[in-house]
């Protein structure tokens, strides 16, 4: 397996501009986890899946975030309008679930200008 | 809500000498609790990994310690080298799978 597979590896975008992020999990892991990494807050659970389903997304921080998982392979992190305070380095993260190792992508690194 | 504090945030330490990370977490459902390193520009990666009903394990020069009363667990790196250079992240995850990360410490170890 290829492992956690992320895109782009790096964006670069206008204030306003909409985002999209994307997440190819590890194939028959059950839990996918979004997460955004800044200097001043670590890593940050923004929401996660469990069996596709969105199990908990208090950590979005706005309107503007959402998230999709349309099926066991793929999820998406979205950010429409994105701002600079945005810009940050953002983890998709998977496992089997059940309290199991959590394998990282190697991130998107965001920058909003 | 759940939380994990982590200290310190930098820590320096010569080539040799020992290395202690600690890290506290609210929600004491808290049942996982996995310890990551990130080296720069990378991603993070599990180095070790204790349950809840595991006071200790060792694996080589690395160490976990629980205190699920105190709801305190602690990272100790033995004999520490340069490349252990890099940040590291504790964690807590609830049964539901919620992986909760602590602030990361960074670490730096001089020759």
């Amino acid at each position: 397996d290829a492992g956690v597979i992320q895109s782009p590896r790096h964006e670069v975008t206008e204030m306003g501009q909409e985002v999209t992020l994307r997440c190819k999990p590890i194939s028959g892991h059950n839990s996918l986890f979004w997460y955004r990494q800044t200097m001043m807050r670590g890593l940050e659970l923004l929401i996660y899946f469990n069996n596709n389903v969105p199990i908990d997304d208090s950590g979005m921080p706005e309107d503007r975030f959402s998230a999709k998982m349309p099926n066991a392979s793929f999820s998406t992190l979205k950010i429409q309008p994105s701002e600079p305070r945005d810009s940050a380095v953002y983890f998709c993260a998977s496992s089997p679930g059940g309290n199991t190792e959590a394998f990282f992508g190697q991130g998107t690194r965001l920058t909003v200008v | 809500g759940e939380n994990v504090e982590q200290h310190p945030s930098t820590l320096s330490v010569q080539e040799g000498d020992s290395a202690v990370i600690k890290c506290t977490y609210s929600d004491s459902a808290s049942n996982y609790f996995p310890w990551y390193k990130q080296e720069l520009g990378k991603r993070p990666q599990l180095i070790i990994d204790i349950r809840s009903n595991v006071g200790e394990k060792k694996d080589q020069r690395i160490a976990v310690t629980l205190n699920k009363t105190a709801k305190h667990f602690s990272l100790h790196i033995t004999e520490t080298q340069p490349e252990d250079s890099a940040v590291y992240f504790c964690a807590a995850s609830l049964p539901t799978d919620k992986l909760i990360f602590g602030t990361g410490t960074r670490l730096q170890v001089f020759p």
